[in-house]
């Protein structure tokens, strides 16, 4: 079975600029997490999709947005990028029918910002 | 902020030793996991503890978790060095949804 797929796995904007990110997620997984990681912040939590609805938000402006297909993969998106937004964006699939809790994550999107 | 905070923020240890590391959290919970991470790359999970659970083990690791004080532990038995990594633990804080809050996280660096 294959892993959590993210792409681009590394990128580098300009400050202003828009950017997407997509995640696959395990088959059989209907919930996506996004986690935005940086040195000084550490793990964030996003936002949340499942079956096609945003189901949870962290505390994030709204340049941050994201929305799942009717296949579960989901993409993220910030716009007006800010030096600040660079990070390892993670994305986690998660299966309605386990009960473990358990997050599978992908390997990231490393986003730089110059 | 973050939900947890980790203790010690990084540990060295020679290959063999034991390595433990400890979660504190700031509200109720569900569930406490610890997650593994190499380097750059993604989070894999380690191990669950239920709330009404007060050990765990897998394996070569061993979870504590005292909700009175609102803490866990992660020991690591006869650490080798591929268990190089950072750890860090992460809690629903009662949700039960998939928004977790990790914690700081503990750097382990273990010496062959």
């Amino acid at each position: 079975k294959a892993g959590v797929t993210q792409t681009p796995r590394y990128l580098i904007k300009t400050r202003g600029q828009q950017v997407t990110l997509s995640c696959s997620p395990i088959s059989g997984h209907r919930s996506v997490s996004w986690y935005q990681q940086t040195p000084g912040q550490g793990l964030q939590f996003l936002f949340e999709y499942f079956s096609e609805t945003q189901r949870n938000k962290g505390n994030f402006p709204g340049r941050f947005s994201g929305r799942q297909f009717s296949n579960s993969r989901s993409e993220m998106n910030v716009s007006t990028l800010e030096l600040g937004d660079s990070a390892l964006y993670l994305c986690a699939s998660s299966s309605p029918a386990s009960n473990t809790g358990e997050l599978f994550f992908g390997e990231g999107s490393r986003l730089t910002v110059l | 902020s973050q939900q947890g905070e980790e203790d010690p923020q990084a540990l060295s240890i020679q290959e063999g030793e034991n390595a433990t590391m400890n979660c504190s959290y700031k509200t109720s919970i569900n569930n406490l996991q610890w997650y593994r991470q190499n380097s750059g790359r993604g989070l894999v999970h380690l191990i669950l503890i239920r709330s009404n659970e007060r050990e765990k083990h897998s394996g070569r690791l061993r979870v504590t978790l005292d909700t009175s004080k609102k803490s866990s532990s992660l020991l690591i038995t006869a650490s080798r060095a591929a268990d190089t990594a950072s750890y860090f633990c992460a809690t629903d804080a009662g949700t039960g949804a998939n928004n977790l809050f990790f914690g700081t996280g503990t750097r382990l660096t273990v010496i062959p």
